[in-house]
């Protein structure tokens, strides 16, 4: 069955600092993967999506990621947080199929 | 488009009472999706909707729970005899036949968060 690993469950960074989140996969076969952010009390918003082509995917509100198929890996990243960055992070995966197989969450906390 | 709307937004109930949540989705999306959200974990797929035909239900969806889209609009989550485990947040969403998941993701509401007491 797909699952999807987020090991970072919480992460408290000061403005400015670099993000990194990671997401690991099991699926043998042809996915999408995506990640979605949650701010506090609003609903899930979709950051960014990749499908195939350039591994190195670009998002809203200056995110990236980038989908390492050998390590089944798709790693959220931003160079430089601010305190409205504060949220929850979600990593998604499907194969194509309406289904998501959402990860567990990243609670991320910026610090002003 | 005013996004999803989900109500209530927070219900608190009794063990053993029947809860019903409401999502109305955007309005032009023909297919509706609902995901449960305990804490500490990603949300979960229960169920699918096609216009009114209910496509696919998951294994965590057990007979106490029912899913309706009449006339393929707004979409109707119950409950009944409601017990602890159920406790967590309701998420619905929608797409349209062109914006499947494989396109640009679904548009979610902002959930219906259950409180078994």
């Amino acid at each position: 069955a797909q699952s999807v690993s987020q090991h970072n469950h919480h992460v408290i960074l000061s403005e400015a600092a670099s993000l990194e989140l990671g997401c690991n996969y099991s699926y043998g076969g042809t996915v999408n993967l995506f990640w979605y952010v949650q701010y506090p009390g609003q609903h899930l918003q979709l950051l960014l999506k990749y499908f195939s082509g350039d591994p190195l995917v670009k998002g809203i509100k200056g995110f990236e990621a980038e989908f390492i198929k050998s390590k089944f890996s798709f790693n959220l990243r931003k160079p430089s947080v601010q305190w409205s960055d504060t949220a929850e992070y979600f990593c998604a995966v499907t194969s194509g199929t309406y289904k998501y197989i959402f990860g567990t969450g990243t609670r991320l906390k910026v610090l002003a | 488009d005013t996004g999803v709307s989900q109500n209530p937004r927070h219900k608190i109930t009794k063990r053993g009472q029947n809860v019903t949540f409401r999502c109305d989705p955007i309005s032009e999306h023909n297919r509706l999706y609902w995901y449960r959200q305990t804490l500490g974990q990603g949300p979960e797929f229960l169920t699918y909707f096609q216009n009114e035909a209910q496509l696919e239900k998951s294994r965590l969806l057990s007979d106490r729970f029912s899913a309706e889209r009449p006339k393929g609009s707004f979409s109707t989550l119950e409950i009944q005899r409601t017990e602890q485990g159920d406790s967590a947040m309701y998420l619905c969403a929608s797409s349209s036949r062109g914006q499947g998941v494989s396109n640009y993701g679904y548009t979610f509401g902002s959930g219906t968060r259950l409180t078994v007491v």
